[in-house]
């Protein structure tokens, strides 16, 4: 099993909708989860963190934690082509302290 | 904006060159990071570190040693490139465990 489970996608959904992306992790004393965006060719930019369970929101993107199911989702709102790349979702994990990442999962916005 | 550079950008050498691709981050961070990344794959850590003299393997095994004498400045080194180290090797560096990650630009190595 992998520390940080992701579906691979493709995830494709129609412009001005909302994207949902899942991530699951193992270790259960992970504190520290973020989202990160990836395009093709590029260096992963961070989107988000969050740190407590709940949703946490910015802008068109919101961001939930439910640490009793190891959970964390990224919605993305109004979705556009321009959200198209591949979004990883990175533990903060607490034993041997390192920040490990999922294989993400690539979204596709069509127009 | 995060201040991390590597160089260079862009590396083919050929088979048993030693090679060092450099990694520079001018925000005083004391974890930095080293990933190996294929093209539509997924990132693997290789190394890491939690400030100056402190170095330990990722979860991926690597051919590749790194240093951490000075805070700003994560090189890594292959003493003898293969094709198969052809990669993306891209660095990474966070103010603390629980802070994100600042990624530089990645060095695509080929190595022919």
């Amino acid at each position: 099993q992998k520390e940080v489970e992701q579906n691979s996608g493709p995830l494709s959904v129609p412009e001005g909708a909302i994207a949902s992306l899942n991530c699951t992790y193992s270790d259960r004393g992970s504190q520290s989860f973020f989202w990160y965006r990836q395009y093709s060719g590029k260096s992963p930019e961070l989107i988000m963190f969050i740190y407590s369970n709940g949703d946490k929101e910015d802008g068109r993107f919101t961001a939930q934690l439910n640490k009793a199911s190891q959970y964390v989702s990224l919605l993305i709102r109004d979705s556009q082509p321009s959200d198209s790349a591949t979004y990883l979702c990175a533990v903060n994990r607490e034993y041997g302290n390192k920040l490990v990442f999922g294989a993400g999962t690539i979204l596709r916005v069509k127009s | 904006e995060a201040d991390i550079y590597q160089t260079p950008r862009y590396l083919v050498i050929g088979t048993g060159k030693k090679i060092t691709l450099e990694c520079s981050q001018t925000m005083g961070h004391d974890k930095m990071y080293w990933y190996q990344q294929d093209p539509g794959m997924e990132l693997h850590l290789i190394h890491y570190s939690y400030g100056v003299n402190s170095t330990e393997k990722g979860d991926l095994s690597s051919e590749s040693t790194v240093s951490r004498i000075r805070t700003e400045h994560f090189p890594l080194t292959l003493e003898s490139a293969r094709p198969s180290h052809t990669s993306q090797y891209l660095c990474a560096s966070s103010e603390n465990r629980a802070s994100e990650a600042f990624f530089g630009q990645g060095t695509r190595l080929t190595v022919v």
